[in-house]
């Protein structure tokens, strides 16, 4: 089935230090990839997405993500955490007919 | 501006009981829309999604129905509850087709007692 997968449900991260988030893909075909985020008590924000073109994709609050075909993965990075990124992220895919589905959530937690 | 809304933001309801959520847009036409389901540990689960008037896809046969009666109208019902159908339920939107971004209500916290 087509789909994707987040490893990881829980990640602490000092703040300050890095932070990576892993997402694999399974499609046929190259799918749209997104990251969303969840932050505590407010609705998913789209932080970037991929389709084709540059593998590695600059977001919003200072966040890239690099697509790999060869893992078929999509993660996400941060170089450095700052406390507010404390949030669920997830990682969306879609193939053809407008089928957006998401990976089960990765809850990063920031330690002061 | 567009804008979703979606209603009511908290619901108790007892086994047995029927369910009906309504999501609304305003401010674009056509919109593709989905209803979502959030459950710890189980991320977003994509319920149904329309891409148009009368047109539902369902991705997990359960105990839930989805209409779209209107343009930028879609509601979710269950004809009787089940104590399984608690969670937290996200509708959304968008247009222009794939790859573009979707927007998200505020959610309605439903919990079958």
């Amino acid at each position: 089935a087509q789909s994707v997968t987040q490893p990881d449900i829980h990640i602490t991260v000092s703040e300050g230090a890095s932070l990576e988030l892993r997402c694999n893909y399974s499609y046929g075909a190259t799918p749209y990839l997104f990251w969303y985020v969840q932050s505590p008590g407010q609705g998913l924000q789209l932080l970037l997405k991929y389709f084709s073109g540059d593998t590695l994709v600059q977001g919003i609050k200072g966040f890239e993500a690099e697509f790999k075909r060869s893992q078929s993965s999509f993660n996400l990075r941060k170089p450095s955490v700052h406390w507010s990124d404390a949030a669920e992220y997830f990682c969306a895919g879609e193939a053809a007919g407008n089928k957006l589905t998401f990976g089960g959530g990765t809850r990063v937690l920031v330690k002061p | 501006s567009q804008t979703i809304h979606q209603w009511p933001a908290t619901l108790v309801q007892p086994v047995g009981s029927p369910l009906s959520l309504e999501c609304t847009v305003e401010g674009t036409s056509n919109p593709n829309l989905y209803w979502y389901r959030q459950a710890a540990g189980r991320g977003l689960q994509l319920l149904f999604y329309s891409v148009g008037i009368g047109q539902i896809s369902s991705e997990v046969p359960q105990n839930l129905s989805a209409s779209r009666p209107q343009d930028r109208q879609f509601i979710l019902s269950s004809k009787k509850l089940l104590l399984s159908d608690s969670g937290f339920y996200l509708c959304a939107w968008r247009v222009g087709g794939r790859g573009t971004e979707a927007f998200f209500g505020q959610g309605t916290r439903l919990t079958v007692v």
